[in-house]
């Protein structure tokens, strides 16, 4: 059964510039998680979609948005890049929303490293 | 807001020496919690998790994590680490009320020497 796959896996961009990160979910999976982790703020939650709704947000401005589509793919996009915005992009897959439990674990994908210069 | 500290940011070991990282957590109500584990170059992989029942858990290469619910603590051990633990671990907390969201802390970097 293939993993949680995101594209690209590196990203270069200019300040003032978009982006739009992709993830697929592991097969079956329709709950998708996305996270932002920094050297200085760790890892930190940004959004979750199930059944292309957003179900949870983190704390995050406006600049940071995402969708999911039918197929439970999601991306999310940054707009108008910030130098702080440098950091490893984490998607997480689980079957479906509403709490963890043993029936309904969250796995993670190997991520997209944006870099803004 | 609900918070996760874990209490050293990094850790030095040698090859057998036992290990136990602290984890503890800030939320008044039932939760999920997780321990993750980050080697150089991977991606995050579930060491181990509580949901509930017997507060011991025991995860895989050997790990295993007490629930404390009095002290808002989930400690990860291991009896006697190998160079190959050398990796990054994060505590991860999912509230039941919070869907899948998972709050981390800040991740201990672990180095085991040969």
């Amino acid at each position: 059964k293939a993993g949680v796959t995101q594209t690209p896996r590196y990203l270069i961009k200019t300040r003032g510039q978009q982006v739009t990160l992709s993830c697929s979910p592991i097969s079956g999976h329709r709950s998708v998680s996305w996270y932002q982790q920094t050297p200085g703020q760790g890892l930190q939650f940004l959004f979750e979609y199930f059944s292309e709704t957003q179900r949870n947000k983190g704390n995050f401005p406006g600049r940071f948005s995402g969708r999911q589509f039918s197929n439970s793919r999601s991306e999310m996009n940054v707009s108008t890049l910030e130098l702080g915005d440098s950091a490893l992009y984490l998607c997480a897959s689980s079957l479906f929303a509403g709490a963890l439990s043993p029936y309904n674990e969250q796995f993670f994908g190997p991520g997209t490293r944006l870099t803004v210069l | 807001a609900q918070s996760v500290s874990q209490h050293n940011h990094h850790v030095i070991l040698s090859e057998a020496a036992s290990l136990e990282l602290g984890c503890n957590y800030s939320y008044g109500g039932t939760v999920n919690l997780f321990w993750y584990v980050q080697y150089p170059g991977q991606h995050l992989q579930l060491l181990l998790k509580y949901f509930s029942g017997d507060p011991l858990v025991k995860g895989i290469k050997g790990f295993e994590a007490e629930f404390i619910k009095s002290k808002f603590s989930f400690n990860l051990r291991k009896p006697s680490v190998q160079w190959s633990d050398t990796a990054e671990y994060f505590c991860a907390v999912n509230p039941y009320n919070a869907g899948n969201m998972l709050t981390f802390g800040g991740g201990t970097r672990l180095m085991v020497k040969p």
